[in-house]
C-alpha cells in the first residue's frame, strides 16, 4: 500500500522566511502525490498536486514541490512566509487498491511576525 | 452553491440518539468520501461511493450508516455513538480513478456527549 510520511509536525518560521515542509512517500508504483492546506474550522485545499509530468510542481499561494524519487521525497516550499500561511498541511498519496488518498498525519505551520 | 457543502456544521448529540449528516457536491464528480478527522491523529477514510455504489469500507463500525442517493448526495447516519466518535466529519467528492484529486467541504464538527 502507499503511505506518506510527514517529517515533524510543528514547524515555525517567521515571516519572509524559507518554508520548507517535509514529506516522504512509500509506493511500489509510481505515485501521485498532493499538498493540502486546512485552515481553522475549514476543509481541505488542494495546494498543488504531482502525477508523473514535470517534478518540479507549482501550486497556489506561491507554493511548490519538487518530486526527488531517489529521495522518495515530495516536500512543499516557499520562498517567503506570510502571515495568512499559518495552517496545517497534509501530504497524500493516491492509493491505487482504494481509489483513496493516504493522508500524512499533517505539519502545523506557524509564522511569527 | 458550489462545490462541496456540508450540514450542520456543528452537531451535539447524546449517544442515544439518531442523527443524519449530509453531503452534496455541485462538481458533477461520480465519487464521494467521509473521512473521520481526530485530534492526534491523521485523516481516516470511512467510506467511498462510485457511481452511487460503495466501494470501499474501511471497517467502521455499524453505528456508522452511509448512503448515497444520488452521485450528488451522500449522508452519514448516526446511531448510538461513543464519546470517542466526537471529531470532524469530512466529505469529498472526485472524479473516479486514483489520480483525481478531491475536493473537500468545511466538515461538521460532531460531539457526542
Amino acid at each position: 500500500a502507499q503511505s506518506v510520511t510527514q517529517l515533524g509536525s510543528h514547524v515555525s518560521v517567521s515571516e519572509g522566511a524559507l518554508v520548507l515542509l517535509r514529506c516522504n512517500y512509500s509506493s511500489s508504483v509510481p505515485p501521485y502525490l498532493f499538498w493540502y492546506v486546512q485552515y481553522p474550522n475549514q476543509g481541505l485545499q488542494l495546494l498543488l498536486k504531482y502525477t508523473s509530468a514535470a517534478t518540479l510542481v507549482k501550486g497556489i499561494n506561491g507554493f511548490e514541490a519538487e518530486f526527488k524519487k531517489s529521495e522518495t521525497s515530495f516536500h512543499l516550499t516557499k520562498p517567503s512566509a506570510h502571515m495568512s500561511d499559518a495552517a496545517e498541511y497534509f501530504c497524500a498519496v493516491s492509493d491505487f487498491a482504494g481509489y483513496a488518498l493516504n493522508f500524512g498525519k499533517g505539519t502545523s505551520l506557524l509564522v511569527t511576525p | 452553491e458550489t462545490g462541496v457543502t456540508q450540514t450542520p456544521r456543528h452537531l451535539v448529540m447524546g449517544m442515544t440518539n439518531k442523527k443524519s449528516l449530509k453531503c452534496e457536491q455541485h462538481l458533477g464528480h461520480n465519487a464521494m468520501y467521509w473521512y473521520k478527522q481526530s485530534a492526534k491523529k491523521p485523516l481516516e477514510l470511512m467510506f467511498v461511493y462510485n457511481f452511487k455504489e460503495q466501494t470501499e469500507n474501511n471497517s467502521v463500525p455499524s453505528r456508522f450508516s452511509p448512503e448515497c442517493p444520488n452521485s450528488s448526495h451522500l449522508f452519514l447516519h448516526l446511531h448510538t455513538l461513543q464519546p470517542e466518535d466526537s471529531a470532524l466529519y469530512l466529505c469529498a467528492s472526485s472524479q473516479p480513478g486514483y489520480f483525481h484529486e478531491q475536493f473537500f467541504g468545511p466538515g461538521t464538527r460532531l460531539t457526542v456527549l
